[in-house]
């Protein structure tokens, strides 16, 4: 059973494309997590969101919005690609005080 | 603001090597602490985590021990093997702010030899 699950796990397209990341968890966590992970390995988170609120929201530009349709979901939508944007999406999710994440495998983003 | 600072690698030992890869924190609370594993092509797991002062994490012949006094999490593993190859990232939560999101280190890539 997979815990965090992703689609797609690679994604490539051009500048100016909309594009569209879906998270899943199956765990019952409350709270849903996207970071970004550049080309030299650092993490940074994007969003959180708690019970369907969006809780942390950090400098990102408008042109991603997360949506969460239901606690289980969390989906990443993004306009007007850019080239700067290439990276690894990784969703996770947690639920406990010592906040253990789970981290789905991450979608590599490549925008040509 | 909270941050996590990780001894740049590459680290490359040989096989049965003793490993230490160094984290130093700054948090305004009292953070949660993790060591999470990144092996190649695949997403992050927990390798071993804290939550708090003096407390040891352990899993897979790693250790880490959380040492308020000087604000570190060192993973240490007593001999390692070609399978550890991997991304290491010391991270922590900061429950005092209520945040819970990860601040991640720099991440530390391991290599090692047979």
């Amino acid at each position: 059973d997979t815990a965090v699950s992703q689609t797609p796990k690679y994604l490539v397209t051009q500048m100016g494309n909309d594009k569209s990341i879906k998270c899943e968890q199956n765990l019952g966590h409350d709270t849903m997590y996207w970071y970004k992970q550049d080309s030299k390995k650092f993490l940074k988170i994007m969003f959180s969101y708690n019970n369907k609120e969006l809780i942390i929201n950090e400098t990102v530009p408008n042109r991603f919005s997360p949506k969460s349709p239901d606690k289980a979901h969390l989906n990443l939508h993004i306009n007007s690609l850019e080239l700067g944007d290439s990276a690894v999406y990784f969703c996770a999710s947690s639920q406990d005080v010592s906040n253990e994440q789970f981290f789905g495998p991450g979608t590599r983003l490549t925008v040509l | 603001g909270d941050s996590v600072t990780q001894m740049e690698g590459p680290v490359t030992l040989s096989e049965e090597a003793f490993l230490t890869i160094n984290c130093t924190y700054t948090a305004t609370g009292y953070p949660s602490l993790f060591w999470y594993v990144q092996y190649p092509g695949e997403g992050l797991q927990l390798l071993l985590k804290a939550t708090k002062a003096d407390d040891k994490g352990s899993n897979k012949g790693f250790e880490a021990t959380y040492r308020k006094e000087t604000t570190s999490f060192h993973l240490e593993k007593g001999s390692v093997q070609v399978s550890d190859s991997a991304v290491y990232f010391c991270a922590l939560s900061d429950r005092n702010t209520g945040r819970r999101a990860l601040t991640f280190g720099s991440g530390t890539r391991l290599q090692v030899q047979p």
